[in-house]
């Protein structure tokens, strides 16, 4: 199995360009996540999904939008390049199923820089 | 909300030696606790998790954590740290029925030949 994909693993965009990072996973798990990793700051969750066709906001989710057509896939777009969204982007998938409280499994990252 | 709090930004330990990374919470319920390593350049990956039952929960590559309610810290540890230990380690909480996962800034170590 390959787990969680990310695709690009590095890209540079100008202010004002937009992009979309994509997110495939093939363990059939139902969540996914995108979180955003800036130095010293952790790990802020921006979108999540519970499931095909169910998105919904996490902490940081301006100037983002996802979507979730299907179980595999779970891709970031990103609108408006901001120099703010330089970071480093993961994708997450986790199976719930309201007891087990199972693990992520994390792709590799996108790194972005926005100039 | 919860928050959980890695108080030190950096760990460093000579190899063989014991190794501790702190941890506390602030939830408002029962909290589900986690520990993640991130390699240089790589996704994060799952060590531990605490659920309920025994607090000192036992991972992967010899790690374990400490639950402590009273202290409400998850302290991870591991006997005899390796070169290899060196890495990004993350602490996170959860609620149960919340599907949210808030994870600390993160604690580098560094283990020393």
């Amino acid at each position: 199995n390959a787990g969680v994909t990310q695709t690009p693993k590095f890209r540079i965009l100008k202010i004002g360009q937009s992009m979309t990072l994509q997110c495939a996973q093939d363990m059939n798990h139902n969540y996914m996540y995108w979180y955003r990793q800036d130095p010293g700051m952790g790990l802020k969750l921006i979108y999540y999904s519970v499931g095909a066709g169910i998105t919904d906001k996490g902490e940081v989710p301006n100037g983002y939008n996802v979507s979730r057509s299907t179980t595999e896939d779970f891709p970031l777009r990103l609108e408006l390049a901001a120099p703010s969204q330089t970071s480093v982007y993961f994708c997450a998938s986790s199976y719930e199923d309201g007891a087990t409280n199972e693990k992520l499994f994390f792709g590799s990252g996108t790194q972005l820089s926005v100039l | 909300a919860q928050s959980v709090a890695q108080p030190e930004d950096q760990v460093n330990v000579a190899e063989g030696n014991p190794l501790t990374v702190k941890c506390t919470y602030s939830v408002s319920g029962n909290p589900y606790l986690f520990w993640y390593v991130q390699y240089p350049n790589r996704g994060l990956q799952f060590l531990l998790k605490y659920i309920t039952g025994d607090n000192l929960v036992k991972g992967s590559y010899g790690f374990e954590a400490e639950f402590n309610k009273s202290q409400t810290s998850f302290h991870l540890k591991k006997p005899s740290a390796l070169v290899s230990d060196s890495a990004l380690y993350f602490c996170a909480v959860r609620i149960y029925g919340n599907n949210r996962l808030a994870f600390g800034k993160g604690n580098q170590v560094v283990v020393i030949p």
